[in-house]
Order: C-alpha cells, then structure tokens, then sequence
C-alpha cells in the first residue's frame, strides 16, 4: 500500500505570497493532520481534519487554514508569507480516531523557503 | 496544554551497546505515546507505542516502557546498529487519533 504522499516536495516562496501544498493520505485513511517542523520549535501541530470537517486546532495564526476533500485529501494554505513560515511541513494520515485506528503515519514532508 | 521535554538531544553510542531515550510529560489525561524515526530528508516513522494500560511494550529491539504516576517513558534500543542512526521523537495524547504533542527529540549517533 502507498504511504502518505505530499507535493510539491520543495517550495521556494518570497515574502508576501501564498502557497497551498497537498496531501494524499494512505488510501482508506480518514484523518490528516498537518504539523510544521523547525529547528527552534520542533514539530508543531497545526491542524486535524476528518470527514472533510476540521476537529482541531493548533495555535497559529490564522494565515494557516487547510481543508478536506470528500475522498480524504487535504490541502493548507498559508497566505501573506513570512521570513518564520520557512519549515518542513508535515502531513500524517491515519484510518479514524481513536485506537489502533488512530495511529498516525507520516509522509516525507513538503520544505517551504521564505525569502 | 500538554508539554512533553525530551532527553538527552544527542546521544553517542558504539555499535552493540544501548540507547536509552527518556521523556516526560505534564498532562495527566495523556494516554498515548508514541515514538518517531527520522532520518535526514525523510518524514518521521513510527516504531513503536504504547497505551496507558500497558507498562512495557517490546519489539526485537526496541522497548518502551511507560510509568504513568511518575508521567514518563523511556525507548531502549538494544544491540544498537549504525542504521539506528537518525533523530528520534517521543509524543504523547489523548488519543491516538487526537493532536501529538511531541519532544524536542534527540539525536542518536552509532558509532561502528
């Protein structure tokens, strides 16, 4: 089975602008999750969407936003790009929510340059 | 919300010894704890977890082990190979399928 699949891998961006990057999950997974990776904050959570409807929320602002599409990919989008946007962003999938079910799987991330 | 720190950040061991990675967290509701793998250029990958109803959970070589009054765990690597080199996570949740939050990692080096 496909693991979890993000594009475009690297992104080079200029302050100001926006980017939308994407996520496949594994097929029959239900849940995305998005988290930002840095080096001086680790791995940061910023959003959980399952059926299409967002259940969580990380503490960022809001020119991070995402959504979930009915077959389960995912999309976010950070508008208005900052210097502090540059990191490795992070889409794991996993079957449902609670349980063995919930296990998490990660794909190889998408790096976003800000200059 | 929940904070979990992560020791050590580096870690130097030679080919065969042990690695052991501890972490602790703050919020008592967490029941969930997994453990990332990430090797450079690569998204992380679990290894291992374990729920709050089990104490120790093993896997060839790799172990985990988990004291929920204390609110810590531990992952021990035993007969640790050069291939175990890569930085590695602790998280912890509510639930499996909720938000992780996780360590600062730490940066495992075998030296052959």
């Amino acid at each position: 089975k496909a693991g979890v699949t993000q594009t475009p891998r690297y992104l080079i961006k200029t302050r100001g602008q926006q980017v939308t990057l994407s996520c496949s999950p594994i097929s029959g997974h239900r849940s995305v999750s998005w988290y930002q990776q840095t080096p001086g904050q680790g791995l940061q959570f910023l959003f959980e969407y399952f059926s299409e409807t967002q259940r969580n929320k990380g503490n960022f602002p809001g020119r991070f936003s995402g959504r979930q599409f009915s077959n389960s990919r995912s999309e976010m989008n950070v508008s208005t790009l900052e210097l502090g946007d540059s990191a490795l962003y992070l889409c794991a999938s996993s079957l449902g929510l609670a349980g063995s079910r919930g296990t998490q799987y990660f794909g190889p991330g998408t790096r976003l340059t800000v200059l | 919300g929940e904070n979990v720190e992560q020791h050590p950040s580096t870690l130097s061991v030679q080919e065969g010894d042990s690695a052991v990675i501890k972490c602790t967290y703050s919020d008592s509701a967490s029941n969930y704890f997994p453990w990332y793998k990430q090797e450079l250029g690569k998204g992380p990958q679990l290894i291992i977890d374990i729920r709050s109803n089990v104490g120790e959970k093993k896997d060839q070589r790799i172990a985990v082990t988990l004291n929920k009054t204390a609110k810590h765990f531990s992952l021990h690597i035993t007969e640790t190979q050069p291939e175990d080199s890569a930085v590695y996570f602790c998280a912890a949740s509510k639930n499996a399928g909720n938000m992780l939050t996780f360590g600062g990692g730490t940066r495992l080096m075998v030296k052959p």
